[in-house]
């Protein structure tokens, strides 16, 4: 799998557009981009996942330059409860056991500022 | 409400006895796994299973036993618990559709071990 990079921290203000930034650029063609978060501790969850397209959730959206070698994940209106570490993830689509396997990096860590 | 459910969500026990933290899906998902986290080192992979009676290791099985009698259980056993295993437990689980198709992970809790 791809490695990610991601910056270890951010801020956001409360109520504002919170844009995640990673870059993947040895990601190959039939690898996606995953987004997860972990709320203090918490199991991670599940936020969006694309290929190349953009797409578009009820959580965020997710936006992967044309060259696929890095993506932003936006969280439109961040709340305090957006406050967690976020994950991006990239992994290919083949089927078989230790392909379903999550390779978690540091992530980023997400604070919102009331 | 579709959920992974761990249990305990804490537990204290002494080195060398044995104990089994459960799993649960109702979501009716062939693939589950089970994941540690620990300070500096991230989520890795304990083991993971396919489907019932299909298991394989992970990145750090040593230590660890599993097994996958009924779809929806996975427990994770630690036969002889040492201090090393002190971490963060999570148990996930997902689909493996058909078609190529790409489907999220679900987690637990976390169950949150000390041995001692």
């Amino acid at each position: 799998d791809a490695k990610t990079t991601q910056p270890p921290s951010m801020d956001c203000a409360e109520g504002r557009a919170a844009n995640l930034p990673c870059n993947h650029s040895t990601i190959s063609g039939n690898e996606y981009v995953y987004w997860y978060r972990q709320i203090h501790s918490q199991g991670p969850q599940y936020i969006i996942h694309g290929l190349k397209n953009n797409e578009t959730n009820e959580m965020a959206s997710l936006i992967i330059t044309e060259d696929r070698k890095s993506s932003t994940l936006i969280l439109p209106h961040a709340t305090l409860r957006d406050t967690a570490v976020y994950y991006c993830i990239v992994r290919g689509g083949a089927r078989g056991g230790s392909n379903y396997k999550l390779t978690f990096g540091k992530g980023t860590l997400l604070t919102v500022n009331p | 409400e579709a959920q992974v459910t761990q249990n305990p969500r804490y537990l204290i026990t002494v080195t060398g006895k044995k104990l089994t933290v459960t799993c649960s899906q109702n979501m009716n998902h062939e693939y589950m796994s089970w994941y540690r986290q620990d300070p500096g080192l991230g989520l890795r992979q304990i083991y993971y299973s396919m489907n019932v009676e299909v298991t394989d290791k992970g990145d750090v099985p040593e230590g660890y036993k599993v097994s996958r009698k009924e779809k929806r259980n996975f427990p994770l056993i630690l036969e002889s618990p040492s201090p090393n295993q002190t971490s963060l437990y999570f148990c996930a689980s997902r689909y493996t559709s058909g078609g190529g198709k790409l489907t999220e992970a679900f987690f637990g809790q976390g169950t949150r071990l000390t041995v001692v």
